[in-house]
């Protein structure tokens, strides 16, 4: 069964410094997301993207935030200065299609750690 | 704004029997509902959706899922629990103003005891 992919598992950094987390989705879906979770709380969405463009993104996706698909088959999210408070578990998500028969699949997690 | 409440941190069930978490949302038009699991360094896996249509909802592993529009519930249960249903479940809706954004709520710790 195919799966949404994410590297590395884990990722400590220190603050300030740049990460980028990647994700491979499945291999015939069109629109991809980024969520989080920091320790304790609700999963929250990140961004989505579609064609090559975001389509959406929350308010805690600011300057700092950026994604990219850089070739046919990685989705990226970079942060560009770490800060603390960016420790989370990071969600990759693709999906077929949009609209009502959306069904979004996740990978595994990379957990984040900025020290 | 659209969201889903789960009232409970944590449902404890002995094997064999039945096993209910629950969920209630909160949205204006027609409810887009979901719930995933997420067993232990695992991501969310997808276990069934509401979209319309019939009011129980069969999904993967045995787990189905009520739908009831009079009391803004999405309840997940299954008739007979393994210890393997142990792990966190989450009921998410999706905000249908937007590119597919899907609300979590808080997760719910099914310990399923032998």
């Amino acid at each position: 069964e195919p799966e949404v992919t994410q590297t590395p598992s884990h990722q400590v950094t220190q603050m300030g410094q740049e990460v980028i987390l990647r994700c491979v989705p499945i291999s015939n879906h069109l629109y991809f997301y980024w969520y989080r979770q920091i320790l304790g709380q609700k999963v929250e969405f990140l961004v989505s993207f579609y064609n090559n463009e975001i389509s959406e993104k929350s308010e805690i996706f600011d300057d700092q935030f950026s994604v990219e698909r850089p070739d046919g088959s990685n989705f990226t999210l970079k942060i560009r200065s770490t800060k603390l408070e960016d420790s989370a578990m990071y969600f990759c998500a693709s999906s077929d299609q949009a609209g009502a028969q959306e069904t979004q699949y996740f990978g595994p997690g990379t957990r984040l750690l900025v020290l | 704004a659209q969201s889903v409440a789960q009232p409970e941190d944590q449902v404890n069930v002995a094997e064999g029997n039945p096993l209910t978490v629950k969920c209630t949302y909160s949205v204006s038009g027609n409810p887009y509902l979901f719930w995933y699991v997420q067993y232990p360094n695992r991501g969310l896996q997808f276990l069934l959706k509401y979209i319309t249509g019939d009011n129980l909802v069969k999904g993967s592993y045995g787990f189905e899922a009520e739908f009831n529009k009079s009391q803004t519930s999405f309840h997940l249960k299954k008739p007979s629990a393994l210890v393997s249903d142990s792990a966190l479940y989450f009921c998410a809706v999706r905000d249908m103003g937007s590119w597919g954004k899907l609300q979590f709520g808080a997760g719910t710790q099914v310990v399923v005891t032998p």
